[in-house]
């Protein structure tokens, strides 16, 4: 069975912008949970969504946001970057039993200049 | 906030039992202990989960005790692919679905 994917790998913006972070979970997961890591905070949670709904959130400025397809594929947007924002994005999928294990994406590297 | 204590990094010879240890004085009855492991720049890697009872897959053993109240995980073998940063975790799914990560150990495998 295939990992969880994400897109891009790496990606290099600019402060102001807005950049949109893609994950694909595990076949026949149907949660997905977001993760920012940096060296100063470490891995945080910022939200997950299960059949195309939040449902929850951590503690993350509004310009963090996100959203689930209907084929549990999921996005994250960043807008108004600013030079704090650069860090490991990662994505972790379950299928949404309980305590079912989240699996972890390789992330996408964001540097924001 | 993380609700674990972990030594902050540990060293451990190629070939031998690498024993990390993990805090957990305030768990909960319904939380379990989970173990990821992150080589630099990576996912975390899920490693190993347990209740109460002692675990074993083919990557770890964990170890807790019978208060609950701290756990080990092993590495029977250790090599140097070993070398990672290792969190542990307390982690319910009823209505939090967050895992919550610590700063972990930074363990390091000595040829």
């Amino acid at each position: 069975k295939a990992g969880v994917t994400q897109t891009p790998r790496y990606l290099i913006k600019t402060r102001g912008q807005q950049v949109t972070l893609s994950c694909s979970p595990i076949s026949g997961h149907r949660s997905v949970s977001w993760y920012q890591q940096t060296p100063g905070q470490g891995l945080q949670f910022l939200f997950e969504y299960f059949s195309e709904t939040q449902r929850n959130k951590g503690n993350f400025p509004g310009r963090f946001s996100g959203r689930q397809f209907s084929n549990s594929r999921s996005e994250m947007n960043v807008s108004t970057l600013e030079l704090g924002d650069s860090a490991l994005y990662l994505c972790a999928s379950r299928w949404s039993g309980d305590q079912e294990t989240q699996y972890f994406g390789p992330g996408t590297r964001l540097l924001v200049l | 906030d993380a609700k674990t204590t972990q030594p902050p990094s540990m060293d451990c010879a190629e070939g031998r039992a690498a024993n990390l240890p993990c805090n957990h004085s305030t768990i909960s009855g319904n939380e379990y202990v989970y173990w990821y492991r992150q080589i630099h720049s990576q996912g975390p890697q899920y490693i190993i989960h347990g209740l109460k009872n002692n675990e074993t897959n083919e990557m770890a053993s964990l170890i807790i005790t019978e208060d609950r109240k701290s756990s080990t995980l092993i590495l029977p073998h250790a090599t140097l692919r070993d070398t990672a940063v290792y969190y542990c975790i307390v982690f319910s799914s009823f209505g939090n679905e967050k895992l919550t990560f610590g700063t972990g150990t930074r363990l390091t495998i000595i040829p």
